[in-house]
This record gives structure tokens, sequence and C-alpha cells, in this order.
């Protein structure tokens, strides 16, 4: 069973590009989850995706938005970037239970905004 | 914000020791989930426990639950150095899926 596919693997942005990051779930999960990992806050919740809507989300501003499609796959958009969005973004894949939260996650994209 | 915090931050040992990580956290949970991460990549997902259980193992690991502390803790038995990495735990409440994460403990274990 193939894991959670989570591409690019690394991203270099200028200040106010926007970017988009793809996630594909393991097959079979419903759910996909987004998270922003920086040594200073930690492991930061974004947003979840669950059916092609947006079940949970997270405090972040409006510049960063998903969509999950029909086929689960998810994408991440980060707009207007700044500096300190400079940070490895997990994707986490599961069955979208509200009991079993068993969460399996992407290698991560790394992005560095300079 | 951060649900869990794990203690200690950091732990180093030799290989064949075993290393003990705590989580503690502050509200009611659903599940706990504890996780590895190997230099700034991605979460491998290791065991999960139900708040209606005490414990669980899986191979050298053993994790324990006490819900009345709000803490558990994760043994690594006979710690090789590719146990080598950051360990987090993450806990989710009943009805709200998404996971909230401590801010993990380095393990270093030398040969």
């Amino acid at each position: 069973k193939a894991g959670v596919t989570q591409t690019p693997r690394y991203l270099i942005k200028t200040r106010g590009q926007q970017v988009t990051l793809s996630c594909s779930p393991i097959s079979g999960h419903r759910s996909v989850s987004w998270y922003q990992q920086t040594p200073g806050q930690g492991l930061q919740f974004l947003f979840e995706y669950f059916s092609e809507t947006q079940r949970n989300k997270g405090n972040f501003p409006g510049r960063f938005s998903g969509r999950q499609f029909s086929n689960s796959r998810s994408e991440m958009n980060v707009s207007t970037l700044e500096l300190g969005d400079s940070a490895l973004y997990l994707c986490a894949s599961s069955s979208g239970g509200q009991r079993n939260t068993e969460a399996f996650f992407g290698q991560g994209t790394r992005l560095t905004v300079v | 914000s951060q649900q869990g915090e794990e203690d200690p931050q950091a732990l180093s040992i030799q290989e064949g020791e075993n290393a003990t990580m705590n989580c503690s956290y502050k509200t009611s949970i659903n599940n706990l989930q504890w996780y590895r991460q190997n230099s700034g990549r991605g979460l491998v997902h290791l065991i999960l426990i139900r708040s209606n259980e005490r414990e669980k193992h899986s191979g050298r690991l053993r994790v324990t639950l006490d819900t009345s502390k709000k803490s558990s803790s994760l043994l690594i038995t006979a710690s090789r150095a590719a146990d080598t990495a950051s360990y987090f735990c993450a806990t989710d409440t009943l009805g709200y899926s998404t996971l909230t994460f401590g801010k993990g403990t380095m393990l270093l274990v030398s040969p």
C-alpha cells in the first residue's frame, strides 16, 4: 500500500510570490490534514479536508488556503509569501473517522522564502 | 497551541540502554499517538493508544497512558543508533480529529 506522497520535496520562493503544495493520501483515506513545522512554533495545524470539504481550520491567516479533490488528493496554497512562511509543510492522511484518528504523514515539503 | 509537553527535551544514551520519554497534556483526549521524525523529514507513526487503554506494546516500544494524570510515556527498549530522532506525542479530542503536538524529545543513541 503506497504511503502519503507530497510534492515537491523542496521549494525556494521569493517574498510576495504564491506557492501550491500537493498531497496524495493513502488509498481509501478520505481525510487530509496540513501542518506547518518551524523551529520556533513546532508543529501547528493548518486545516483538514474530508470528502472535499474543509472540516477543521487552525489559526492561520487567510493567505493559507487549501482544497481537496474527488480522489482525495489535496493542495495547499500560500499567497503573498512572507519570510516567516519558511517551514516544513506536512500532510497527514487518515480515514477521517472521529474515533480512529490514526494519521500517517508524508515526507513534507521544505519551503524556503527568500 | 501546544497541548502536549514532552520531557525531557533531549536525551542522550548508549546503544543497548532503554530510553523513556514522557508527554503531558492539558485537556481530555480521545487518542494519543507517538511519532518519530528523523532530521526534519516526515513523521513516522509509531503507536496509537486510546483513552480507555492503559498500556500498549509494539516491538521494542511500550506506551503507557494515565488519563488521571494526563500523561503518557514511551519506552524504547534496547536502543539502537538508528533510533536517533525526535519523538513527538500528539493528542486529539473526541469529535475533533485534528492532532495537537508537543514540542518533542530529541533522542541521541550513541554506538
